[in-house]
This record gives C-alpha cells, sequence and structure tokens, in this order.
C-alpha cells in the first residue's frame, strides 16, 4: 500500500515554456502533498506543501508565481514550472500523506526535468 | 535554521562488512528522524522512523539509533550486499506552525562491491 506515482518521469522543454507535473496517490486519499527539488549533489528541498482544497504554502525562496501548485482532490496535485528557465533544471519529487498512512509521508518516482 | 549534515559522503566496501553512516543536525527540537534510501534518478524508500522518543529502530539488517541530545543518527547495515549499494538519505521532521517539514542531508553514496 502507500503507492505513490508521478508523471512523466522525465521531460524535456524549451526555455519560456510551460511544464506541469503530476503527483497521483494510488491507494490512499491524499489530505497533504509536498513538493521537493534536488539539485545534483545536492539535498531535496521542500518547495511547498499543500493541503486538499487549499492553497499551498511556499518555502522561502521558492516564487509561487513561478511554481503553480493545484491540489484539487484528494489523489492528485500537479506542479506547474511556468516560463521555465534553464536553471529550473532539476529533479522535482513529491510526497503524500493522510490519515491512512498515519501521516508517513510516502514518496514518489520523482521528475526529471531538463529546460534547453 | 537546522541543518543537517551526513558523514561521510561516499563510502566503497567489500560484500560482507558491517558499515555505520553518520547523521548529525544542528537543532536538537526534531518531531522524529527518518533514513531513506535513494537509487540513482529514483525517488526514495523509507528504511526506518525513529520518534523522537525513541533511541532505536530495527528491520532486518538496518538498525538505526537517535541521541537527540547530541544531534546524532546513525545507520548501521550489517552484512552488507551489493544490492545495498544507493544514496543513503538521512532527513529530521520538524512540526512547525501546524505543518510537518523533513530537512534532509545530502546523503551518504555506498557501493557493496562483490
Amino acid at each position: 500500500g502507500a503507492v505513490v506515482s508521478q508523471h512523466p518521469s522525465r521531460v524535456i522543454c524549451k526555455s519560456g515554456t510551460s511544464v506541469k507535473i503530476e503527483c497521483r496517490s494510488l491507494d490512499f486519499q491524499a489530505t497533504t502533498m509536498f513538493w521537493y527539488r534536488q539539485f545534483p549533489k545536492q539535498s531535496l528541498m521542500l518547495m511547498a506543501t499543500s493541503n486538499e482544497g487549499s492553497k499551498a504554502t511556499y518555502e522561502q525562496g521558492v516564487e509561487k508565481d513561478k511554481f503553480l501548485i493545484n491540489h484539487a482532490s484528494l489523489t492528485l496535485s500537479t506542479l506547474t514550472v511556468t516560463s521555465a528557465h534553464p536553471e529550473d533544471s532539476s529533479f522535482y519529487i513529491c510526497s503524500a500523506r493522510g490519515p491512512d498512512t498515519l501521516y508517513e509521508q510516502y514518496f514518489g518516482p520523482g521528475t526529471r526535468l531538463t529546460v534547453t | 535554521k537546522q541543518e543537517v549534515t551526513q558523514i561521510p559522503a561516499a563510502l566503497s566496501v567489500p560484500e560482507g562488512e558491517n558499515l555505520v553512516l553518520n547523521c548529525s543536525f544542528t537543532d536538537s527540537a526534531i518531531y522524529n528522524l527518518q533514513w531513506f534510501r535513494q537509487d540513482p534518478g529514483k525517488g526514495l524508500t523509507s528504511l526506518l522512523l525513529i520518534q523522537s522518543s525513541q533511541r532505536e529502530q530495527t528491520s532486518g539488517r538496518l538498525n538505526a539509533s537517535l541521541d537527540k541530545s547530541s544531534g546524532r543518527s546513525t545507520l548501521y547495515i550489517a552484512a552488507s550486499q551489493p544490492g545495498d549499494s544507493a544514496t543513503y538519505l538521512c532527513a529530521v521532521i520538524l512540526y512547525q506552525g501546524g505543518s510537518e517539514k523533513l530537512v534532509f542531508g545530502k546523503g551518504t553514496k555506498l557501493t557493496v562491491n562483490p
């Protein structure tokens, strides 16, 4: 149980375009979802926390107008990177938790974004 | 600001060895601590979660200890196998403003040679 999927696993986009990444909880209701970013040889860094039906809470230094997060249902959250730049190239990982997971976070497999 | 440090950054051992991975954190006011495994280009697999009131957790060949007062945790892997090769991440779990937050170290990249 407690499986989290992400789509796509890899995406390449051109500078200036937008790209959407999906995070789904497959077998539990995710009342909270988290988005992380990981640069090569660096720690995973929390970008934002979203509760179902509410606006996301962004960490300091993360631009909310650039990284749009929607958590409209208990099984789906999306991260849209708007006007992507090469420096946005990174590994994006989501996690989810809910009552069924005893509030422990379960992580998705990640999405590798490359902006050319 | 909470900072998590993992030493060593990389470790290469022959198969069968017992080994210890270290994690230290600067602020002892943590909620829990969790060890993860990350395979190249993949997501995270939770290995062990230690609640702040606990001193250790065990799962199979893995044993994790926690000393909150000194800001340290160790992950002990017994009888290492090539399949254990991965990056091991330590994360402290904070509870701030009604919300949970994980702060990760940079990881220890483990290679177990056959």
